[in-house]
């Protein structure tokens, strides 16, 4: 089945440096990679999703760059800002009607 | 506009004990899922639904059973809670373009 690696773990830096996470996944049939945002005592919320056919896809501050021949895809969030702190998390799913979720990434903003 | 909505939101369990977590959406939404949310270790698949009366495995389906005799509710049950259940679950609804709504959670301690 799917598998999803998310690196790193934990990501601290500084408001308006840029902050990247980057995931791959196994399955060569999968073609639906979404990023959620998860706040403090909340369900995950979807903020961009890139399909296989689609290199890079952009919206205001944050970007999400697939590469299919290497099964890896990363998420860019420009300018941070506090309200950027949170967890994220990258998922795939292939043709059938699993979304298979990476580990998480929590960033910190510092003000 | 409720959206996808999760009771209870915290539960208390001895081991051996039984309950009914119950997951209802209003947004006509085929697909339901059934995730659980440990430190480290992402959103895991329990069960999922692709349609009213059907039911199928995720990655982590033992000690779960689960139910959808209505299209709006997905129910998860655990027949015999365990102290390796204790996690947070949530409950998620899919449209056809693929965006999961999640629920806020349901905190489950199993003592």
């Amino acid at each position: 089945g799917e598998n999803v690696e998310q690196h790193p773990s934990t990501l601290s830096v500084q408001e308006g440096d840029s902050a990247v996470i980057k995931c791959t996944y196994s399955d060569s049939a999968s073609n639906y990679f979404p990023w959620y945002k998860q706040e403090l005592g909340k369900g995950p919320q979807l903020i961009i999703d890139i399909r296989s056919n689609v290199g890079e896809k952009k919206d205001q501050r944050i970007a999400v760059t697939l590469n299919k021949t290497a099964k890896h895809f990363s998420l860019h969030i420009t300018e941070t800002q506090p309200e950027d702190s949170a967890v994220y998390f990258c998922a795939a799913r292939g043709g059938g009607f699993k979304t298979i979720f990476g580990a998480g990434t929590r960033l910190f903003v510092k003000a | 506009n409720a959206g996808v909505t999760q009771t209870p939101k915290f539960r208390v369990l001895k081991t051996g004990q039984s309950m009914t977590l119950l997951c209802a959406q209003d947004m006509n939404h085929e697909y339901m899922y059934w995730y659980r949310q440990d430190p480290g270790m992402g959103l895991r698949l329990i069960h999922y639904s692709v349609g009213e009366g059907t039911t199928a495995k995720g990655e982590v389906p033992d000690g779960y059973n689960v139910s959808r005799l209505k299209k709006q509710n997905f129910l998860l049950g655990l027949e015999s809670a365990a102290p390796s259940q204790t996690s947070v679950y949530f409950c998620a609804s899919r449209t056809t373009a693929g965006e999961l709504f999640f629920g806020e959670g349901s905190r489950l301690t199993v003592l």
